[in-house]
């Protein structure tokens, strides 16, 4: 997907450790999401922000953190790795002024916690 | 009960069959998107609708917002359709966050 950087894109952690994924985006798009996807299950929001300097809880918080200093980079925390944060994250993007109000989608980032 | 119910979950079809995959959703949207997703791959809107009907190619996607359901049709499917088809919608509220339904597994056998 063009304009949606998502790094890494798999990452092996041990349990405890930390890492924070990088969502890079070129649109100049206000809203930006993370997201999780674990089998049997649609992809569940952690975190979100709505413009450069905001960030929001989404469903599913607890273990991450988020940070928008700048408008085209939403980075993705884990303070403390658990086997549970296995998943594969995604990170989306979208405008809020017609016409770039589409979606758009990173690559997705493979994380498995050892 | 989920905010975004696909169905069916998996489906087998012979390739140039016509496929059906629903949608149903119980919030306020401001938008549906259908996207697709190949196994290990990354995430690729198809559609994005706020009413009526799209098409692109062999795909189709129509809204009925009045009885809050979509439809994303496949005509003349070919293998290369397989992949799992997500169903997304654009909550009314602040953030416009995505919400997903669980997707539909497609597999389209030669």
């Amino acid at each position: 997907n063009a304009g949606v950087t998502q790094t890494p894109k798999f990452r092996v952690l041990k349990t405890g450790q930390s890492m924070t994924l990088l969502c890079a985006q070129d649109m100049n798009h206000e809203y930006m999401y993370w997201y999780r996807q674990d089998p049997g299950m649609g992809l569940r929001l952690i975190h979100y922000s709505v413009g450069e300097g905001t960030t929001a809880k989404g469903e599913v918080p607890d273990g991450y953190n988020v940070s928008r200093l700048k408008k085209q980079n939403f980075l993705l925390g884990l303070e403390s790795a658990a086997p549970s944060q296995t998943s594969v994250y995604f990170c989306a993007t979208k405008g809020i002024s017609a016409p770039n109000t589409e979606a758009f989608f990173g690559q997705g980032t493979r994380l498995t916690v050892v | 009960k989920n905010e975004v119910e696909q169905s069916p979950q998996n489906l087998t079809a012979q390739e140039g069959e016509f496929i059906t995959i629903n949608c149903s959703y119980s919030v306020g949207i401001s938008a549906l998107h259908w996207l697709q997703q190949h196994p290990g791959g990354g995430i690729v809107s198809l559609f994005m609708l706020s009413s009526g009907k799209k098409k692109h190619g062999r795909l189709i996607a129509t809204i009925n917002i009045q009885e809050k359901h979509s439809s994303l049709h496949i005509t003349a499917s070919h293998p290369r359709d397989s992949a799992v088809y997500i169903c997304a919608v654009h909550r009314m509220e602040y953030g416009n966050k995505l919400v997903f339904g669980a997707g539909t597994i497609l597999r389209v056998k030669s």
